[in-house]
């Protein structure tokens, strides 16, 4: 079993519409994040969570809404998106946020596609 | 802002030869760790090496070793006896506190 898990791996939502990602990790960590990676581009931090309480919002869109219900479970709810919003968002866990080594674990990702 | 530059979109080498993947990054901090990504075509980015910028000892992981050169600001990935699997997007990373700073990545691609 993988350590981080996102469901579902591809998405296809229109503008109107609300869905949500979900992203689990089996690695007992206290931190979890979401990054959003578009082509050409590098990776966007865009929330960051240590033990269930949201520390990072990286200037990300009110369309996009991150839910944290206990330190194993992620959520990225979204509403309204835009074309644009199209991109890999990839969850990612690591054992907590102490200083700038801990490694990232990142799950395979949620190909999102807005129509 | 704190940049990480990966100045090679693209790469290609032959099975079981030597490449060396370029990074250099800003920081103006003096406590930081560098990291080495790997995205096949699966998706999943998988840690290949990490460095601490206080060891002045270049880290190794078999076949994978890095430069790190602190004054330069340079981070090179080598990779040796490469491998049909180490077909990948390369991503050179930046982290200080909990943030990592990702640079746009280098595709490689090894010919049989």
């Amino acid at each position: 079993e993988t350590g981080v898990t996102q469901t579902p791996r591809h998405l296809v939502m229109g503008m109107t519409n609300k869905k949500s990602l979900k992203c689990e990790q089996h690695l007992g960590h206290n931190a979890m994040y979401w990054y959003k990676q578009s082509a050409k581009k590098p990776l966007e931090l865009m929330f960051v969570y240590s033990l269930e309480e949201r520390v990072e919002n990286n200037s990300v869109p009110s369309r996009f809404s991150p839910e944290c219900p206990n330190s194993s479970h992620l959520f990225l709810h979204l509403h309204t998106l835009q074309p644009e919003d199209s991109a890999l968002y990839l969850c990612a866990s690591s054992q907590d946020l102490q200083g700038g080594g801990n490694t990232i674990y990142f799950g395979e990702g949620s190909w999102l596609t807005v129509v | 802002a704190q940049t990480v530059t990966q100045s090679q979109p693209e790469m290609s080498v032959q099975e079981a030869e030597t490449v060396t993947l370029s990074c250099t990054y800003d920081t103006s901090e003096s406590n930081y760790y560098l990291f080495w990504y790997k995205q096949p075509p699966s998706r999943q980015m998988i840690l290949v090496i990490r460095q601490e910028a206080y060891k002045q000892q270049n880290a190794t992981e078999n076949r994978f070793s890095v430069n790190f050169q602190k004054a330069a600001k340079s981070f090179s990935l080598k990779i040796s006896d490469s491998q049909l699997g180490d077909t990948a997007m390369y991503f050179c990373a930046r982290g200080s506190n909990y943030k990592l700073t990702f640079g746009k990545g280098t595709l490689l691609t090894v010919n049989p």
